[in-house]
């Protein structure tokens, strides 16, 4: 079964960066898209940026103004997502999502989420 | 940016209620069209993609219909598992986008 795994949680300080890892395993990696979305306490579902694990190409909502870069590592079937400058804003559930060979498809399968929160 | 809003931002409603949640986009996306549930401190999960289908596992009476830039999700009987904040994406054009979520209440 289609199964993706998450880094752990983070704390870390407003200018930082943060890397979250999803790791994929059930299919072959390479066929399924992955979307990374976040959710903010109390705020609804946000959606960040796509990526086609067999090229390697991306992209992003503008929403971040370039601080998000989401990469893949077909050695491992790991997707990575960076963001940086991080801003007490950003403090939120992050999710990795995808299960579809369609870059228009649909998020069959979510990662647990990732808490990152951001505090000086 | 496409822009996608849901209605009503909140719904009281009984077990056993029938009810409808709405979405639209400010342009059309044909069908592509997804709704999610999601519940507090859980994963969202998907109930409903290309504005009809039904994921495996996901109880019939919930269904979804529209096309273009209207779309309806429909619970036909709820139950008390239902109670959760919906919310609709398009998939159409990048950046997808999310509608701003529906709270579904007791």
């Amino acid at each position: 079964q289609v199964q993706l795994v998450q880094s752990g949680p983070e704390v870390t300080k407003p200018g930082a960066s943060v890397n979250i890892s999803c790791k994929a395993s059930g299919y072959t990696f390479t066929h399924y898209y992955m979307q990374w979305v976040r959710q903010a306490p109390g705020q609804g579902l946000e959606w960040m940026g796509i990526i086609n694990p067999s090229g390697g190409s991306a992209s992003y909502t503008q929403n971040f103004q370039g601080r998000v870069i989401i990469t893949r590592d077909t050695s491992t079937s790991t997707v990575h997502m960076e963001l940086s400058s991080l801003r007490s804003e950003d403090t939120a559930v992050y999710y990795c999502a995808g299960g579809s060979g369609s870059y228009r498809g649909p998020m069959f399968h979510w990662g647990q989420g990732t808490l990152v929160t951001v505090s000086s | 940016d496409i822009q996608m809003t849901q209605s009503p931002p909140s719904l009281s409603a009984s077990v056993g209620d029938r009810v409808t949640l709405s979405c639209r986009a400010n342009q059309s996306i044909n069908t592509y069209l997804n709704w999610y549930q999601e519940k507090p401190g859980k994963v969202p999960n998907l109930l409903i993609y290309t504005a009809s289908s039904l994921p495996s596992g996901v109880p019939t009476r919930f269904s979804g219909s529209g096309s273009g830039t209207d779309f309806t999700l429909t619970i036909s009987s709820l139950q008390p598992e239902d109670f959760a904040t919906y919310y609709c994406q398009q998939s159409y054009s990048l950046p997808y986008t999310f509608g701003q979520g529906t709270k579904l209440e007791i």
